[in-house]
């Protein structure tokens, strides 16, 4: 199976900052990779697929890139409502893998 | 509108089995993969198979094999999950979610979720 890891694994930051979290995989994926916001208590969201595509609806302060095995979500301006758990997840193969999880928490 | 609606919380002995049900609504059933994905109580997501409701066909991951069987009714437009011989560690909350068939791409519409607990 393709192991995902992301990092890091919690980071403290504020309203207004830029924020990158990076998600690397065991092996070439090429740019099948989604981005999820998980709030506690609800279901997921996708934000980006095919690594850099926006959902339709999500707001275009989230981005994403990357192509291989690494892999970047940039939010350019945090916002009150972006404290959230961030999740990448590989569809390459039909077995699919996620992230463990990056935390996005209030600095 | 589009949604994905299961059913509600279990509570099951460790042994049993649970059958969660996904009802589909607001598109075509047959032309998205649904997908099982669980989430275990302060953990993170875990994949746990799909089915094609078109073909019946169904994927599983390595972990779950033997113990999960994922089927569907085309004519109710629901799928299902069902998983075996419980134990503590399956307590979770499971969600069901879509992917398109015909073009690869992200899980863009996710049930409610519903809760499993296993307890003695």
């Amino acid at each position: 199976d393709i192991q995902m890891t992301q990092s890091p694994s919690t980071l403290s930051a504020s309203v207004g900052d830029r924020v990158t979290i990076t998600c690397r995989a065991s092996q070439s994926i090429s740019s099948w990779l989604a981005w999820y916001q998980q709030k506690p208590g609800k279901a997921p969201k996708l934000l980006i697929y095919k690594a850099s595509s926006l959902e339709t609806g999500v707001p275009s302060r989230f981005s994403g890139s990357g192509s291989g095995t690494e892999f970047t979500l940039t939010i350019s301006s945090l916002q009150p409502d972006d404290f959230a758990t961030y999740y990448c997840q590989q569809y390459i193969s039909y077995s699919r893998t996620f992230g463990q999880g990056t935390k996005v928490e209030i600095k | 509108q589009v949604q994905l609606v299961q059913s509600g919380t279990e509570v099951k002995k460790p042994g049993a089995s649970v059958k969660v049900s996904c009802k589909a609504s607001g598109y075509t059933f047959t032309g998205y993969y649904i997908h099982w994905v669980r989430q275990a109580p302060g953990q993170g997501l875990e994949w746990m198979g799909w089915i094609n409701p078109n073909s019946g066909d169904t994927d599983y991951a390595q972990k779950f094999q033997g113990r999960v069987t994922m089927t569907r009714d085309t004519s109710i437009s629901t799928a299902y999950m069902e998983l075996s011989r419980l134990r503590s560690d399956d307590t979770a909350v499971y969600y069901c979610a879509r992917t398109r068939i015909a073009a690869a791409g992200g899980m863009d519409v996710w049930g409610q979720g519903t809760t499993v607990t296993v307890s003695s």
